[in-house]
């Protein structure tokens, strides 16, 4: 799977959107950009996904590059609740590629009143 | 909406003992995995199961390591001898399947079990 490049933490200003980069810059054609996010030590949350376009659900929306080297996650109104680290990971889908997940550091996001 | 649980939530162990940690997966899901992750640290991947059998594995999960689904519902993690060093977040996930690309293959997580070894 490809190696994916976040910040280490940012800040927000809760009832603004949040947004935040990754890069992966040797993602392949068959590799999926999955976000998930960890409250406080809790089990991960899956946020979203995406192959190469735009995706939109409940909780974010993910906006990736057309050379699909990088993507952003966008929290549209950022709550207290939404302060956690999120991980940006690139995943290749199939059966013959194996279903782990690999999670790097990912951002630290804190969400200020 | 359904969930992946897991019991218990803390574990308090000695060094040498041995420990079973449960998950039930989401009812309709076939594939579940263990992760851990140590405090301050990245999580990580232990092992996969489908089939009644292990799919893939991380060098981490060695022979003191085993996973069993000893019924329809439960999924379980057993470390034989714990070592102070397998402190950690233990966390069960479970995803439909796999080589359906998207939403099917996402995997879901559990709250995780708490061990801690004295």
């Amino acid at each position: 799977d490809a190696k994916t490049t976040q910040p280490p933490s940012m800040d927000c200003a809760e009832g603004r959107a949040a947004n935040l980069p990754c890069n992966h810059s040797t993602i392949s054609g068959n590799e999926y950009v999955y976000w998930y996010r960890q409250i406080h030590s809790q089990g991960p949350q899956y946020i979203i996904h995406g192959l190469k376009n735009n995706e939109t659900n409940e909780m974010a929306s993910l906006i990736i590059t057309e050379d699909r080297k990088s993507s952003t996650l966008i929290l549209p109104h950022a709550t207290l609740r939404d302060t956690a680290v999120y991980y940006c990971i690139v995943r290749v889908s199939g059966k013959a590629a194996g279903n782990k997940l690999t999670f790097g550091g990912g951002t630290r996001v804190l969400v200020k009143p | 909406e359904p969930e992946v649980t897991q019991t218990p939530s803390h574990q308090v162990t000695q060094m040498g003992q041995e420990v079973i940690l449960r998950c039930v997966p989401i009812s309709n899901h076939l594939y579940f995995y263990w992760y851990r992750q140590i405090l301050g640290q990245k999580v990580e991947f232990l092992v996969s199961f489908y089939n009644n059998e292990i799919s893939e594995k991380s060098e981490i999960f060695d022979d003191q390591f085993s996973v069993e689904r000893p019924d329809g519902s439960n999924f379980t993690l057993k470390i034989r001898s714990t070592k102070l060093e397998d402190s950690a977040m233990y966390f069960c996930a479970s995803s439909t399947r796999i080589g359906l690309a998207g939403l099917q293959e996402t995997q879901y997580f559990g709250p995780g079990t708490r061990l801690l070894v004295l």
